[in-house]
């Protein structure tokens, strides 16, 4: 069981449309991250939040940290192809292990 | 470019064998983190060094091993290697030991195939 579970694993979308990941656990944590993996490269941190309820936005992409911090998504506005990527959720837990997601892989068809 | 170096990027061994991963972190960084990627596995964390000490440990096997010198790069070794060993190793570093203000940065990874 893994556990952050995310969600869909795998999005095919055109450019132009809306999508929402998500990112589950029955486990609280004290903070969440979201990281990109394109191809044959290491993840690259996007956002960080830590207090429930928590929403950030980085140009077209918006984060929410759930209020019972168990959960979190990311919405993509108007995806584009560079949006393609392989899409990680990752948590710390005590004992300063970090936890990564089961990753959502995207496209954005053009 | 994160900043971070591993070398080397491709290794091919057999069964059994032993092999040496290499990571150099950003200047400046004091954390080392070590990650295994595979694809029924996932982005799984194994160790942690922090200034040359062992600050967190993950789901290292045995077999596996890893050490910060006092320059700050950091080596994982990897023995009696095994078929399902195989997978992308990254390294990470940090400024700090850790929490969720401490961004991580990550080399481009080794892939490692055990034939």
């Amino acid at each position: 069981t893994q556990l952050l579970e995310q969600s869909p694993q795998f999005l095919s979308i055109q450019e132009g449309e809306n999508l929402t990941v998500y990112c589950n656990s029955s486990s609280v944590f004290s903070s969440l991250q979201w990281y990109r993996q394109e191809p044959g490269e290491g993840p690259v941190l996007l956002v960080t939040v830590v207090t429930g309820g928590e929403v950030k936005k980085l140009k077209r992409l918006t984060f929410q940290f759930g209020d019972a911090r168990k959960d979190s998504s990311l919405h993509i506005t108007a995806a584009q192809p560079g949006d393609t990527g392989l899409y990680l959720c990752a948590a710390l837990r005590p004992g300063n292990q970090f936890y990564f997601g089961t990753g959502t892989s995207l496209t954005v068809i053009p | 470019d994160s900043g971070v170096t591993q070398t080397p990027k491709h290794l091919i061994t057999a069964t059994g064998q032993r092999v040496t991963l290499r990571c150099s972190p950003r200047s400046g960084d004091l954390s080392v983190y070590w990650y295994q990627q595979s694809l029924d596995q996932g982005l799984q964390f194994l160790i942690q060094y922090y200034n040359g000490e062992e600050r967190a440990k993950g789901n290292i096997l045995e077999r596996f091993s890893a050490q910060q010198f006092p320059d700050l790069h950091s080596e994982l070794n990897l023995s009696s290697l095994e078929l399902g060993d195989s997978a992308l190793y990254f390294c990470a570093s940090s400024v700090e030991s850790g929490g969720p203000r401490d961004t991580q940065y990550f080399g481009p990874g080794t892939r490692l195939t055990v034939l």
